[in-house]
């Protein structure tokens, strides 16, 4: 069946650096790719998708690109903020599962000062 | 502003005890989603509405059940809750399920079984 597989945090940063979030997939065609962000308390919310090949997601200074050859997602942000701290997942869906989202097991990031 | 309420945000009941969650959505869409997520993990989908047309997720336990009696309130009735149910309970929306829309969450509601 069609899974998502992201890299386990915690991820510990410190402000202003770097993130990516690796995020790779198995499905049988093309589907549509999401992530949704998780913050403390709090339900999620979508962050970014993207729905072809090649597809670019952004938002909020976070990308995402579509890499039909590898089967990926991966997430980056230049420069993360403490604001940034959240659970980070990365999902999948088909137009024939009828918008079902499969979900990574998600990725917690926290952001130091 | 257009949203996904659920109400309340924390519920607290004990073994056994039948307990409804309640969700409701001013985004006029129609279809409805319940999913439980328990610590650490993803969210894993229990059922949903398309309209009035109910889809159970082949691994939902009997004990979970669900009434949409309109567009805007969907609800979410636990049985007989086990320890095993407490979580966190999320309901989403989308326009439709065959189109890669977006879902709505609401902000959940963490369920404690005593």
């Amino acid at each position: 069946g069609d899974s998502v597989t992201q890299m386990e945090g915690p991820v510990t940063l410190s402000e202003e650096a770097f993130l990516t979030i690796n995020c790779t997939y198995t499905a049988t065609g093309y589907p549509s790719l999401f992530w949704y962000v998780q913050y403390p308390g709090e339900g999620l919310q979508l962050l970014l998708k993207a729905t072809k090949a090649d597809d670019k997601g952004s938002n909020k200074g976070f990308e995402a690109t579509y890499r039909k050859e590898t089967t990926s997602f991966h997430l980056e942000k230049g420069s993360v903020q403490v604001s940034d701290s959240a659970v980070y997942f990365c999902a999948l869906t088909f137009k024939a599962a009828g918008n079902k989202l499969t979900f990574g097991g998600g990725t917690r990031v926290l952001v130091k000062p | 502003d257009a949203m996904v309420i659920q109400n309340p945000r924390y519920q607290v009941t004990q073994f056994g005890k039948p307990v409804t969650l309640s969700c409701s959505q001013t985004l006029n869409h129609n279809v409805m989603y319940w999913y439980q997520q328990k610590s650490s993990q993803a969210p894993k989908l229990l059922f949903h509405y398309y309209d009035k047309d109910f889809n159970n997720e082949a691994d939902t336990p009997d004990n979970f059940q669900s009434r949409r009696p309109n567009t805007s309130f969907c609800f979410l009735d636990i049985r007989s809750p086990g320890l095993g149910d407490a979580a966190m309970y999320l309901c989403a929306t989308s326009r439709e399920p065959r189109e890669n829309n977006e879902q709505f969450f609401g902000p959940g509601t963490r369920l404690t079984v005593l």
